[in-house]
C-alpha cells in the first residue's frame, strides 16, 4: 500500500534559520507529492505541490522537488520565521483523488 | 469566496449517541472528501463523495459510520454509538469538478468530537 514518512518533530529553530523537513514515500503509479501546513486551530491549507519527476513546488519561500530516483520530497526554506511555526504534513496521491499523509512534523520557531 | 465550512467545530457526545457531522463544500465544488485525525498523528482518509454518490469508501470502519452527500444541502457523516475511540478531529475537503491529477482539495476547519 500507500505510504508517507516524515521525520518526527518537534523541529525547533531560531528565528532566520534554514530549515529541512525530510519526506519520503511508497507508493504504486507515480503519485502527486504535496505539502500541507496546520497552524493551531485551523485545517489544513496546502503549501505546495508536484504531480511529475523534477517537479520543484514553491510558495512563500518554501520549495521541496519530486526526487523519483530516491523517493523524496523534503520541504526547505532558506530563513524561517515565527510565522511559521505550525505542523507540516507530506501527502501523496495515486490518482485516487484519497491523500495518505505522514504523521506531521511540528516546527517550532524562537525569536 | 467562502471556503468549506463545518459545523459544528465541537461536540462532545455520550457513548452509545449519535453524532452528525456538517460540512458544506466551497462554491462550485462538487467533491467531498472526508479524513480523521487521532491525536498526535496524521489525517486518515475516510470517503470520497460526489453529489448523490459514493466514489471511494474504503477508508470508512465497516459498522456505525456512513457518510451522505445529497443533491441539496451539506453532506454529512454519521457515526452511531460512538465509542470512545471514535474521539478525533474530523475534516472535511472539497475540491471542483473535473479530471487530472493537478487537483488541490481545500480543507475545512473541522470538527473536533469527543465522547465522554
Amino acid at each position: 500500500g500507500n505510504s508517507v514518512t516524515q521525520m518526527e518533530g518537534p523541529v525547533t529553530l531560531s528565528e532566520e534559520a534554514f530549515l529541512t523537513i525530510n519526506c519520503t514515500y511508497t507508493a504504486t503509479g507515480y503519485p502527486s507529492l504535496f505539502w500541507y501546513v496546520q497552524y493551531p486551530g485551523e485545517g489544513l491549507q496546502l503549501l505546495l505541490k508536484a504531480t511529475k519527476a523534477d517537479d520543484k513546488g514553491s510558495n512563500k519561500g518554501f520549495e521541496a522537488t519530486y526526487r523519483k530516483e530516491t523517493t523524496s520530497f523534503h520541504l526547505e526554506k532558506g530563513s524561517v520565521q515565527v510565522s511559521d511555526s505550525a505542523v507540516y504534513f507530506c501527502a501523496l496521491d495515486t490518482g485516487r483523488r484519497a491523500l495518505t499523509f505522514g504523521s506531521g512534523t511540528r516546527l517550532q520557531v524562537q525569536p | 469566496n467562502a471556503g468549506v465550512m463545518q459545523n459544528p467545530r465541537h461536540l462532545v457526545r455520550r457513548r452509545g449517541q449519535e453524532a452528525r457531522l456538517r460540512c458544506s463544500p466551497m462554491k462550485g465544488h462538487s467533491h467531498v472528501y472526508w479524513y480523521r485525525q487521532l491525536p498526535e498523528e496524521g489525517l486518515k482518509f475516510m470517503v470520497y463523495l460526489q453529489k448523490e454518490n459514493i466514489i471511494d469508501e474504503s477508508g470508512m470502519p465497516k459498522e456505525r459510520f456512513s457518510a451522505e452527500f445529497p443533491k441539496e444541502g451539506p453532506s454529512i457523516l454519521r457515526i452511531q454509538q460512538v465509542v470512545r475511540g471514535d474521539s478525533a478531529a474530523y475534516f472535511c475537503a472539497s475540491s471542483p469538478p473535473g479530471t487530472g491529477v493537478s487537483y488541490e482539495q481545500y480543507f475545512g476547519p473541522g470538527t473536533r468530537l469527543t465522547v465522554t
